[in-house]
């Protein structure tokens, strides 16, 4: 059964002041690891895509990496619109895994001015 | 404007009432799926398709069906709603492999 476990369940932060968030996974195959953003009351928001060892992406201040049991969000001088969930999920390829989605709990960031 | 709809956005209804929540999606995505998120368990994946006529179970599936007769569609149908299906749900779609698009969610209270 694939599993995700994110972690720190919440974090606070200073404005300004850099962090990572942590998702540790086991899955049968992976397809695909996934990053969102969920604001309170809305659909989570597609953030990144990452597929292989050693890939990174990058958007505003946020920076995707995949290692083969792990992925981390850094957050570079965060301010307090970045405030949210960040919701960390795994596309399985093998077995009754392939196609299915695995979400982790969520780490809930609040920025502070 | 690229965007996947649910309907309705809220639904309080009794123990019993077969219901429909609608999912409608325009950028010709082959994935759909459903999900339900619940304070302290996360999103949870209901069930998916990665085509038409192509449905899978997720996770929490028992109570629920799905149908994709047309690739734009994806209804999730509670036949027999119990309190315990009370919960926020999720539309989402995608190409093979990319990262979902979700729907604004609906707000489900069986009583």
């Amino acid at each position: 059964e694939d599993q995700v476990t994110q972690s720190p369940e919440a974090l606070r932060l200073q404005e300004g002041e850099s962090s990572s968030l942590n998702c540790s996974y086991t899955v049968s195959g992976l397809r695909g690891l996934f990053w969102y953003r969920q604001d309170p009351g809305k659909g989570p928001e597609f953030l990144f895509t990452l597929y292989s060892a050693g890939e990174e992406k990058e958007k505003e201040r946020l920076k995707a990496t995949l290692t083969k049991k792990e992925s981390f969000l850094h957050i570079t001088a965060p301010k307090p619109e970045d405030s949210a969930t960040y919701l960390c999920a795994v596309l399985g390829a093998g077995g009754t895994s392939y196609g299915k989605l695995t979400f982790g709990q969520g780490t809930i960031l609040t920025v502070h001015p | 404007e690229a965007q996947v709809t649910q309907n309705p956005r809220y639904l309080i209804t009794v123990t019993g009432k077969k219901l429909t929540v609608t999912c409608s999606q325009n950028m010709n995505h082959e994935y759909m799926s459903w999900y339900r998120q619940d304070p302290g368990l996360g999103l949870r994946q209901i069930y998916y398709s990665m085509n038409v006529e192509v449905t899978d179970k997720g996770d929490v599936p028992e109570g629920y069906k799905v149908s994709r007769k047309e690739k734009r569609n994806f209804p999730l149908i509670l036949e027999s709603p119990s309190p315990n299906q009370t919960s926020l749900y999720f539309c989402a779609s995608s190409s093979l492999g990319g990262g979902q698009f979700f729907g604004p969610g609906t707000r489900l209270t069986v009583l």
